[in-house]
């Protein structure tokens, strides 16, 4: 049974640093694309990033980029998601997804909040 | 890139049809047949109804269809059931930056 569970959400102060977690289970993240999707509260939904399936190509949100960080450990079948200098808009339900097609994401979790105030 | 147009919300009674448009531009619907759409409701995970502009994955019923001319996907929903009422969100891979779409809440009257 595919399951994908995300961890490592929380309070934290505008301007550090927080990494989430999503643990796999019932498949093996190597073969498949893996993404980030954030939904702040009210909102819709936002693309964060991915890394495809081989490992060699990471793509960011324009909102993200150079601030976060997509990488994944294959031993343990878990994907991260490395956050720097956070902002009060990175405030936002973080959903990890596994692709069964372009862009076309298999969500099997129930997200991790990360909020941003001081 | 900016989010993919939806309306704001549509609405049908039970048994009837409605269906949700989501305009991009060249750059993403109109350019690419990897249109997505999703369902989500209040509290819980998205969940993936249709891809590549009219697949349905395993598990969703055949009463959502996707199509897509020109910038435009819409999404249908056939014979509107109460659990139908959701929200909806289209996306479209568009190159190195994917995107989705504003979001339309269905409800069911």
């Amino acid at each position: 049974q595919v399951q994908l569970v995300e961890s490592g959400g929380g309070v934290v102060q505008p301007g550090r640093s927080l990494r989430l977690s999503c643990a796999a289970s019932g498949f093996t993240i190597s073969t498949h694309g893996m993404h980030w999707v954030r939904q702040a509260p009210g909102k819709g939904l936002e693309w964060v990033a991915d890394i495809w399936s081989d490992g060699n190509k990471k793509e960011y949100a324009e909102s993200v980029k150079g601030r976060f960080t997509i990488s994944r450990d294959i031993s343990k079948n878990t994907l991260y998601l490395q956050m720097n200098s956070l902002r009060a808009e990175d405030t936002a339900v973080y959903y990890c997804a596994r692709d069964i097609a372009m862009f076309a994401l298999d969500y099997r979790g129930q997200g991790t909040l990360v909020t941003v105030s001081s | 890139q900016s989010a993919l147009t939806q309306p704001p919300s549509a609405s049908g009674s039970p048994g009837q049809s409605v269906t949700i448009s989501c305009t991009g531009t060249s750059s993403d619907v109109g350019g690419y047949n990897y249109v997505s759409w999703y369902q989500q409701h209040p509290g819980k995970a998205p969940k993936l109804m249709i891809y590549e502009v009219s697949k349905r994955p395993s598990g969703v019923p055949d009463r959502f269809s996707g199509s897509k001319s020109g910038n435009t996907a819409s999404l249908t929903v056939s014979g509107l059931q109460a659990e139908d009422e959701a929200d909806y969100y289209c996306s479209s891979y568009a190159g190195s930056n994917n995107v989705f779409g504003t979001g339309t809440k269905v409800t069911v009257l």
